[in-house]
């Protein structure tokens, strides 16, 4: 157990719903990143927030946004889903803001009809 | 443009053997790499990092071994065992002190046979 939590498990929508994914990071940890991992694909770095602050963008859409909260929770928000959007998305958290070292959640199953 | 690369999408190895699984990067910025693993419905978890100033680093059955020259880094997992099956991502980033993301590679999914 990494100590990272993100809710819910499973999503399942349709195409032009919203939807918003939660994560809180380890006891501590001041940074939270979110990733998407696509079908076959690699972790691909969406945003991260340092204390309530963005900190880096990474490829994360205009359709998709999220904040951290003053508890640090984080949370990503995802507009006008698409098919492609159908994905694992991962919340991770660190101590600081190097981002190395990262403590994963077991990640979000969205899947989009 | 991936910045990280690992060209083998999987790897079979047979109990008590050496599992090597390899990893390039282009970007000679990297200053700090990593390895995660991570399990069928899990998250990815930490496994060892190595610093630029260093070539190899080693922990219990795992050794990563960096080559700045050639912008290339290996794990070494002996003996590997079936508990090992999992999924090895590299990792990358511009330091290990300030901020800089991390770029994750693919993946390496590794069996190893009992």
């Amino acid at each position: 157990d990494s100590g990272v939590t993100q809710t819910p498990k499973h999503l399942i929508t349709a195409t032009g719903q919203r939807v918003t994914l939660r994560c809180s990071p380890r006891s501590g940890d001041l940074s939270v990143y979110w990733y998407q991992q696509s079908l076959d694909q690699g972790l691909q770095f969406l945003i991260q927030y340092y204390n309530g602050e963005e900190r880096a963008k990474g490829n994360i859409l205009e359709r998709f946004s999220a904040q951290q909260f003053p508890d640090l929770h984080s949370e990503l928000n995802l507009s006008s889903l698409e098919l492609g959007d159908s994905a694992l998305y991962f919340c991770a958290s660190s101590v600081g803001v190097a981002g190395n070292e990262q403590f994963f959640g077991p990640g979000t199953r969205l899947t989009v009809l | 443009d991936q910045q990280v690369k690992q060209n083998s999408p999987s790897l079979s190895v047979q109990e008590g053997r050496i599992s090597i699984l390899n990893c390039d990067y282009t970007n000679s910025m990297f200053d700090y790499f990593l390895w995660y693993k991570k399990y069928p419905a899990e998250g990815p978890t930490f496994l060892i990092s190595i610093s630029s100033i260093k070539d190899k680093n080693e922990d219990g059955r795992f050794t990563v071994f960096l080559n700045k020259s050639a912008k290339h880094l290996s794990l070494h997992i002996v003996p590997s065992q079936p508990g090992d099956s999992a999924v090895y991502f590299c990792a990358a980033s511009g330091s290990k002190t300030s901020y800089d993301k991390v770029i994750f590679g693919p993946g390496t999914s590794l069996s190893v046979i009992p």
